[in-house]
């Protein structure tokens, strides 16, 4: 099955400054992937995401970008702001049964935005 | 508001008891899902449901039995509570293969904790 592993597991900037969060996955078959927001006592939710036939994709102040031949994808925040401090998960996934995306996490990352 | 809803947001209860979690969501989705996060934040799949049929069944327990009476509601009752089974049980949900775009709707979560 599909693993993934995410790096750092926390991370401290500055505010104002940028964040990068790296992932590898495992399965070539993988097509899309999602990062995820999780704030304090909340559920995660979708901040961008990427399909296999794009290389990067921004969004404001979020960006990611995917390399298929290396297997990795990174998330990118720049000009942070305290609001930016959760916990942030990347996410592999290919189409399953009927419609039903089975998506692997990463272990996740704390990332701190200091004032 | 629409949402995924999952009742009740805490739970605390002993060794041995019987326990469920209902989960319901009025976004008009064909799939629900159950995900433990555990201690460490680590989020894993572990059933799938698509219009009240399970689609995805990851080594869980038999203690864990998921029911489904509608493709609105998505319920986790588990048997024998053991003490590892203390975590947060995320609920989700996606929309049906035509119009699926990948991203999972959380609930907002239920923290479980077994003394």
């Amino acid at each position: 099955g599909e693993n993934v592993e995410q790096h750092p597991s926390t991370l401290s900037v500055q505010e104002g400054d940028s964040a990068v969060i790296k992932c590898t996955y495992s399965d070539s078959a993988s097509n899309y992937f999602p990062w995820y927001k999780q704030e304090l006592g909340k559920g995660p939710q979708l901040i961008i995401d990427i399909r296999s036939n794009v290389g990067e994709k921004k969004d404001q102040r979020i960006a990611v970008t995917l390399n298929k031949t290396a297997k990795h994808f990174s998330l990118h925040i720049t000009e942070t702001q305290p609001e930016d401090s959760a916990v942030y998960f990347c996410a592999a996934s290919k189409a399953g049964a009927g419609s039903a995306r089975q998506l692997t996490f990463g272990s996740g990352t704390q990332l701190t935005v200091l004032p | 508001d629409t949402a995924v809803s999952q009742t009740p947001k805490y739970l605390v209860t002993q060794m041995g008891n019987d326990k469920s979690i209902k989960c319901e969501q009025n976004l008009g989705h064909d799939t629900m899902y159950w995900y433990k996060q555990d201690s460490k934040k680590f989020l894993k799949i572990m059933f799938s449901y698509n219009n009240k049929e399970l689609i995805i069944n990851e080594t869980v327990p038999n203690r864990f039995s998921p029911k489904s009476p509608d493709k609105a509601h998505l319920n986790l009752h588990i048997n024998s509570l053991e003490l590892g089974d203390s975590a947060v049980y995320f609920c989700a949900s996606s929309p049906r293969r035509r119009t699926n775009t990948g991203e999972l709707f959380f609930g907002e979560g239920s923290r479980l904790t077994v003394l």
